[in-house]
């Protein structure tokens, strides 16, 4: 099973870089999350999006992009990388919460990004 | 915006030994999850509340949500090593479960 997938693991970027940070989960989630963890800090969210085609800023947006052309792929979009972005990223899925009862989130093991 | 604070930020017991991690929320809490992050690995859920006084038990961990109180509890009995990690409260403020926070972490170390 493979749940959610974030690829890559680690990267090292250089200041003013751009990259996207992928993410697919095969679990036909409607849901779909990006979050940062700083160290000491919680998760902080940054976008997430209700289906294909729907996207919302969460609490931290600024200096990111998404988009979502599929159910399965929420990729992450750095444009000029600069040092604030240096965390560990988390990608996370869900079913849609208007069922019966809100459903759990479901992450991806992260990618540890440096820039320098 | 809701802010959800843990305590205690770390803890180090003894193996065999029982312990409480706290998750107080500055709103009323319509959903309380609990999810455990080992070192360069992504968050595994363990439990979700949503009903105050609810109590859910999975092996020797049990959570409970005391509504009135805006805070939830995580009580492990009999710690063993496998329990070691940083423990995560998330928050569902708003009845959607779309925009959840998070709790900065409990850290806990078992020893021999």
């Amino acid at each position: 099973n493979a749940g959610v997938t974030q690829t890559p693991k680690f990267r090292i970027l250089k200041i003013g870089q751009s990259m996207t940070l992928q993410c697919a989960q095969d679990m036909n989630h409607n849901y779909m999350y990006w979050y940062r963890q700083d160290p000491g800090m919680g998760l902080k969210l940054i976008y997430y999006s209700v289906g294909a085609g729907i996207t919302d800023k969460g609490e931290v947006p600024n200096g990111y992009n998404v988009s979502r052309s599929t159910t399965e792929d929420f990729p992450l979009r750095l444009e000029l990388a600069a040092p604030s972005q240096t965390s560990v990223y988390f990608c996370a899925s869900s079913w849609d919460h208007r069922g019966p009862g809100n459903q759990p989130q479901h992450f991806g093991d992260g990618t540890r990004l440096s820039i320098l | 915006s809701q802010e959800l604070e843990q305590s205690p930020q770390s803890l180090i017991v003894q193996e065999g030994k029982n312990l409480t991690i706290n998750c107080t929320s500055s709103k009323t809490l319509y959903g309380l999850y609990w999810y455990k992050q080992k070192y360069g690995e992504g968050l595994i859920f363990l439990m979700m509340l949503q009903k105050g006084g609810e109590e859910k038990s999975h092996e020797k961990i049990t959570a409970k949500l005391d509504e009135k109180k805006q805070q939830s509890s995580l009580h492990i009995t009999a710690s063993q090593p496998s329990h070691a990690g940083i423990y995560l409260c998330g928050a569902d403020s708003a009845g959607t479960a779309s925009k959840l926070t998070f709790g900065t972490g409990t850290r806990l170390q078992v020893t021999l």
